[in-house]
This record gives C-alpha cells, sequence and structure tokens, in this order.
C-alpha cells in the first residue's frame, strides 16, 4: 500500500527539542521532493519545509529557520524533521507530503495522518 | 512570494446547492494551481491540479477553472460528505481555506 505515517511528535517544554519521522512504503522514496506541511489549532495549512530527492536543496518557511531541519535517509525510506528551540506557536499537527513527479507547482499528491506537537510549559 | 487569497472564508450551504470557492494570486501562476480538502484529523487529499485537472478516484461535482491570477473551484451539487474545509496551493503557498458549513 502506498501510504506515509509519521511518528515523533509529543508534549514538549519551550525551547525543548523534538525530530519527527515519516516512514514512507509502497514507493520509491528517491524519486521524489517531500514536504513537512502543518496545521495550527484553528489554523490554515503551513508549509513548513520541503527537501529535493537527493537532498542536496532544502527549503523552509521563514519562522522555522535556523530552528528546524529537514533530512531524509532513502535507504531507509524515512523523512525526518528535527525541530529545535521550540515555541508555542510551534503547536500543531505535523503532515508529512509527497510532491508530485515532475510538478512544478510542487503538487502534494500524498499526505500522511500527521502526528501531533505540543509545546506547553 | 506569491500570496493566495481564497474567498470566502467560510460559507453556510445545504445539500445540493452548488458551491464556487475562489482563489486569487498575487501574481501569474499560469495553470500552477492545486485544490485540497481537508477535513478535521485527517489527511488533506489532492482534489484537482493543474487548475483544472481532476484527480484520480474524486467524484465529478467536483471541478476547477482558471489561469493566470484568479482561479475557481466549483461543487456542482454538494453532498453530505463535502463539508470540510478546501484550501489552494501553488509551490508551497495554502491560501487560508474556505470552510463549509452546514446551514
Amino acid at each position: 500500500e502506498v501510504q506515509l505515517v509519521e511518528s515523533g511528535g509529543g508534549l514538549v517544554q519551550p525551547g525543548g527539542s523534538l525530530r519527527l519521522s515519516c516512514a514512507a512504503s509502497g514507493f520509491t522514496l528517491s524519486s521524489y521532493w517531500m514536504s513537512w506541511v502543518r496545521q495550527a489549532p484553528g489554523k490554515g495549512l503551513e508549509r513548513v519545509a520541503t527537501i529535493k530527492e537527493d537532498g542536496s536543496e532544502k527549503y523552509y518557511v521563514d519562522s522555522v529557520k535556523g530552528r528546524s531541519t529537514i533530512s531524509r535517509d532513502n535507504a531507509k525510506n524515512s523523512l525526518f524533521l528535527q525541530m529545535d528551540s521550540l515555541r508555542a506557536e510551534d503547536t500543531a499537527l505535523y503532515y508529512c507530503a509527497r510532491v508530485r513527479l515532475w510538478s512544478v507547482a510542487g503538487i502534494l499528491d500524498l499526505w500522511g495522518q500527521g502526528t501531533l506537537v505540543t509545546v506547553s510549559s | 512570494a506569491i500570496q493566495l487569497t481564497q474567498s470566502p472564508s467560510s460559507l453556510s450551504t445545504s445539500v445540493g446547492d452548488r458551491v464556487t470557492i475562489t482563489c486569487r494570486a498575487s501574481q501569474g501562476i499560469s495553470s500552477d494551481l492545486a485544490w485540497y480538502q481537508h477535513k478535521p484529523g485527517k489527511a488533506p487529499k489532492l482534489l484537482i491540479y493543474d487548475a483544472s485537472s481532476l484527480e484520480g478516484g474524486v467524484p465529478s461535482r467536483f471541478s476547477g477553472s482558471g489561469s493566470g491570477t484568479d482561479f475557481t473551484l466549483t461543487i456542482s451539487s454538494l453532498q453530505p460528505e463535502d463539508f470540510a474545509t478546501y484550501y489552494c496551493h501553488q509551490r508551497g503557498t495554502f491560501g487560508q481555506g474556505t470552510r463549509l458549513e452546514i446551514k
């Protein structure tokens, strides 16, 4: 089955760190750009970070630059998001999403169910 | 960076209604626009890509149109399972969403 499964979310204190993981199955991860997208409570969708197939290019939303790192291990069919210096405003449901092949517009054609990150003391 | 502005932000509708949601881009983006449906606690679902192409498995009551800066998502006859929030998207930028509510 073609799917993405996120894990690693939880409750963390402000200033703390979390590492989110996304396990891909049913397709060849190394062929695709991948993204992390989040939804804060009561808010809309926001793209957090995107990584090229081979990890050579990475893009971040301004609000997480310098605090988060997207990475991947294609051999293990896994995508990661290391989040440091977490703030209350990082509280959100984090989704892993696949970028459609050859998509100039960055179409996200496969999504996971999400993992919840709560930043609170 | 391109901004996407959706309207309306919410809409009270009834089963069977025809619904149109608009998305305006801050600059021309050709036909590089997608629409997603999102229900609480669920993964967002791709409905339309390249402004007007229907994703496989998506009911034909959904359609998209537009190019350049102005785009629309139309649901021809709203079904109970269509009550959700809808987002337009282009290259990592999302519109703010349009929530369809039961009247």
